[in-house]
């Protein structure tokens, strides 16, 4: 079964470092998603992706964040100058076009930790 | 804006026992509703979902039922096993948000043989 895939797994930075985090989204979908999750706190939408844009973001989603679709298969999300609060588990996802558009398949995620 | 409210936890059961797992939403259009699952140490796993009023989500012998009355997709299932220890996390999503997930708290769940 198609799966997302997300690297690396864990990943630990300097406060103030530039980080890129990775996913290889479902072949044949068209609608991508970075979502965050802080320790013991609920999972928040960050920003979805479509057609080489950026569909929606959240308040969360500030200058420092940026996405980007470099090839035909990678999804990246990068955080230019890493803060203590940026730490979390961060997942992505992706959904199909049409009918399928609402449901959304998740990575195993990358959890980042800012020293 | 729109919100989901999920029973606090954790929820402690015996094996063999009946789950419920209760959510609420608000919403100003006409959400899908989803149960997401995640085992230890790994990502977010659809569990079901439901995309109009009185539609029944079901996997896993896991249900739940899209109330409009009621504003509420509470999660059920009879007969709980050690292995569904997780944490559930109800969503909603709607085209107002571009189909963004909603996600409420998360609720711990503690299976026991």
């Amino acid at each position: 079964e198609p799966e997302v895939t997300q690297t690396p797994s864990h990943q630990v930075t300097q406060m103030g470092q530039e980080v890129i985090l990775r996913c290889v989204p479902i072949s044949n979908h068209l609608y991508f998603y970075w979502y965050r999750q802080i320790l013991g706190q609920k999972v928040e939408f960050l920003v979805s992706f479509y057609n080489n844009e950026i569909s929606e973001k959240s308040e969360i989603f500030d200058d420092q964040f940026s996405v980007e679709r470099p090839d035909g298969s990678n999804f990246t999300l990068k955080i230019r100058s890493t803060k203590l609060e940026d730490s979390a588990m961060y997942f992505c996802a992706s959904s199909a076009q049409g009918a399928g558009r609402e449901t959304q398949y998740f990575g195993p995620g990358t959890r980042l930790l800012v020293l | 804006g729109d919100s989901v409210t999920q029973m606090e936890g954790p929820v402690t059961l015996s094996e063999e026992a009946f789950l419920t797992i209760n959510c609420t939403y608000t919403a100003t259009g006409y959400p899908s509703l989803f149960w997401y699952v995640q085992y230890p140490g790994e990502g977010l796993q659809l569990l079901l979902k439901a995309t109009k009023a009185d539609d029944k989500g079901s996997n896993k012998g896991f249900e739940a039922t899209y109330r409009k009355e009621t504003t509420s997709f509470h999660l059920e299932k009879g007969s709980v096993q050690v292995s569904d220890s997780a944490v559930y996390f109800c969503a909603l999503s709607d085209t107002n948000s571009g189909y963004a997930l909603n996600f409420g708290k998360g609720t711990s769940l503690l299976v026991t043989p």
